[in-house]
């Protein structure tokens, strides 16, 4: 049984620049929640996707923004790149928005230069 | 959301019994307790989670006082594979987002 899947594993993007990231949530699981996690850090919560809407979202600009689809994948974009947007992006799937817990995929490595 | 407290960093001989223990002295009644652990380049990893009862599954166990301003996860027989930042959260029913700490850094030694 596949967990969460995410991709790229690694990017590196210049400053200004748009990024994509994907992730496919663990079989049978309907809500994705994405966090960011900067070196040293605990991860923070970028926000939430439960029947493709934004369900509950962090303090994160609007240059962050995602989308569900109907078979429950996600992304997450961000525009307008800056040096501080340089993290690793975890997506976290769980059933009906994360009540008995969350699982995490092994994230996304952005670095931007 | 309430805030958690816990030691930066702990060492564990492998095969003895790990404590981790976790403040969180302003939860409120409807507020559970998670614990997750990450292995240095991975996601988080669920352990386990509580309301107000001692719970217990394959992988730890996790006590709540009775007051709920404290909790500790123990890890019965630590093994070097058990060497993580092990993060205790608390989750409000009325929101599903976590707001993780900077954890514990669990050193297991051989």
């Amino acid at each position: 049984d596949a967990g969460v899947t995410q991709s790229p594993t690694h990017l590196i993007k210049t400053r200004g620049q748009q990024v994509t990231l994907r992730c496919s949530p663990k079989s049978g699981h309907d809500t994705v929640s994405w966090y960011q996690q900067a070196l040293g850090q605990g991860p923070q919560f970028i926000f939430q996707y439960y029947e493709e809407e934004e369900r509950q979202r962090g303090n994160f600009p609007d240059r962050f923004s995602g989308h569900q689809f109907p078979n429950y994948s996600s992304e997450l974009n961000v525009n307008a790149l800056l040096l501080g947007d340089s993290a690793l992006y975890l997506c976290a799937s769980s059933l009906f928005r994360g009540l008995y817990g969350y699982t995490f995929g092994s994230g996304t490595r952005l670095t931007v230069v | 959301d309430a805030k958690t407290t816990q030691p930066t960093s702990m060492d564990c001989a492998e095969g003895r019994a790990a404590n981790l223990p976790c403040n969180h002295s302003t939860i409120s009644g409807n507020e559970y307790v998670y614990w997750y652990r990450q292995i240095h380049s991975q996601g988080p990893q669920y352990i386990i989670h509580g309301l107000k009862n001692n719970e217990t599954n394959e992988m730890a166990s996790l006590i709540i006082t009775e007051d709920r301003k404290s909790s500790t996860l123990i890890l019965p027989h630590a093994t070097l594979r058990d060497t993580a930042v092990y993060y205790c959260i608390v989750r409000s029913s009325g929101t599903y987002k976590y707001i993780f700490g900077t954890g514990t850094r669990l050193k297991v030694l051989a």
